[in-house]
């Protein structure tokens, strides 16, 4: 069974600081991750995937098989980042299956 | 807005009830699917969607829940009898089939149900 880990509901950092976003996995093939990010009333919206290995908004994730993490990073954090964050895995890559398994969300609260 | 699109935004009921819910997805887009969030926690996978073909469906969808997509266009989610246990925000994603677009799934803005 796939299961996605986000061991802190919530995370509090002062503007400027770095923030890094757990985010741990359990499957035994080739998953594809994801970090999604909800806004104040806002719809759940994709922040970044790791197949694309790219830098969103300043965020960064990297995929590490070895420990199973999918850690999401920033290095100056800023107000605007306050949002709900979570980690989903897709067993797509090599089974063909579509449903994304989600982590229970961590809260990141950026304060001035 | 071109985004997914959803019906209604809330919907109070009384246990017992039948509610109905749609989705629109973006227009290109052949793949559909619902997920349910209870507080607290992140969405839970219920069923998807390729064109008008239901291709998988999680343990989680009873059998008082049911799921179309009779044109490949909009799908509803029914819940026959509702319990209070039933009380979510039900999201509905969709996604284009590309090649290489792996499984990034667009999310619609989410019904919340709430069963007194």
């Amino acid at each position: 069974a796939q299961r996605v880990t986000q061991p802190e509901k919530l995370l509090s950092v002062f503007k400027g600081a770095p923030v890094e976003l757990k985010c741990n996995y359990s499957y035994s093939g080739s998953p594809e991750l994801f970090w999604y990010v909800q806004y104040s009333r806002q719809r759940l919206q994709l922040l970044l995937r790791h197949i694309s290995r790219e830098s969103i908004k300043g965020f960064t994730a990297d995929l590490n098989k070895g420990e199973t993490s999918f850690h999401l990073k920033k290095p100056f954090a800023q107000e605007e980042d306050s949002a709900m964050y979570y980690c989903a895995l897709s067993p797509l890559l090599d089974t063909g299956r579509r449903a994304l398994t989600f982590g229970s969300g961590t809260r990141l609260q950026v304060q001035p | 807005d071109t985004g997914v699109s959803q019906d209604p935004r809330h919907k109070i009921t009384k246990r017992g009830q039948n509610v109905t819910f749609r989705c629109d997805p973006i227009s290109e887009h052949n793949r559909l699917y619902w997920y349910r969030q209870t507080l607290g926690q992140g969405p839970e996978f219920l069923t998807y969607f390729q064109n008008e073909a239901q291709l998988e469906k999680s343990r989680l969808l009873s059998d008082r829940f049911s799921a179309e997509r009779p044109k490949g266009s909009f799908s509803t989610l029914e819940i026959q009898r509702t319990e209070q246990g039933d009380s979510a925000m039900y999201l509905c994603a969709s996604s284009p089939e590309e090649a290489g677009a792996g499984n990034e799934q667009f999310f619609g803005p989410g019904t919340r149900l709430t069963v007194l």
